[in-house]
């Protein structure tokens, strides 16, 4: 079936930097995609979502992009701290569903 | 945290056995979504309950059931345990049912079977 799939396994950063973690997603019909941030022994936390009628949001440090000519969304860290080492998630949803389709995760680390 | 709580925290069972975990949404909340989350991947949606009533499943087999609660709390029962369903279990809460996108997740239960 469609799935939502990331590019990168493992970034690896130095505090300061900027970060960015792409997402491919193949089911045109979404409409409503959403980036979550799981750290080790907790559930996924919600960081920022965005509608397919936009293609930019930000948020306090972070920017969500979507690029729905090739079905792409990428999750922009200003300014990355080792508080933000964790796997990011995107998903992505359909309206009218209740499911939410998870790709396999990106793990941020982050070094001082 | 977000004050949606799971029970238990681990869990250890055998093959061929039955498991229950619990979650309670939070207070507001009127949808319980469950999600099975293997090692290494992204969480895939096991089924949803909106006010007391299945909402929506994902690709699982019927041992796989659950309940809610007329206080929104949830049931995740799973039948004939095989080791693939070794796993995190998270349950997700949010309000409204379907469209009810923004969902705030518990901690999850860690079943290992054996």
């Amino acid at each position: 079936g469609e799935s939502v799939g990331l590019h990168l396994p493992t970034l690896s950063v130095q505090e300061g930097d900027n970060s960015i973690i792409n997402c491919a997603y193949s089911n045109s019909a979404s409409d409503y995609f959403i980036w979550y941030k799981q750290e080790s022994g907790k559930g996924p936390q919600f960081i920022i979502d965005i509608r397919s009628n936009m293609d930019k949001r930000q948020g306090q440090r972070v920017t969500v992009l979507l690029n729905k000519t090739v079905k792409h969304l990428s999750l922009q860290i200003a300014a990355t701290q080792p508080g933000d080492s964790a796997v990011y998630f995107c998903a992505e949803t359909n309206s009218g569903y209740s499911t939410l389709t998870f790709g396999k995760g990106t793990m941020l680390l982050v070094s001082p | 945290e977000t004050g949606v709580t799971q029970s238990p925290t681990h869990l250890i069972k055998t093959r061929g056995q039955q498991v229950t975990l619990r979650c309670s949404s939070q207070s507001g909340h009127n949808t319980v979504s469950w999600y099975q989350q293997a090692l290494g991947q992204g969480p895939q949606f096991i089924f949803q309950y909106y006010r007391e009533e299945e909402n929506g499943r994902g690709n699982f087999p019927p041992r796989f059931s659950g309940l809610q609660f007329p206080n929104y709390s949830s049931e995740l029962n799973v039948n004939a345990l095989e080791l693939d369903d070794s796993a995190l279990y998270l349950c997700a809460s949010s309000s409204g049912g379907q469209g009810s996108y923004e969902q705030y997740f518990g901690p999850g239960t860690r079943l290992t079977v054996t």
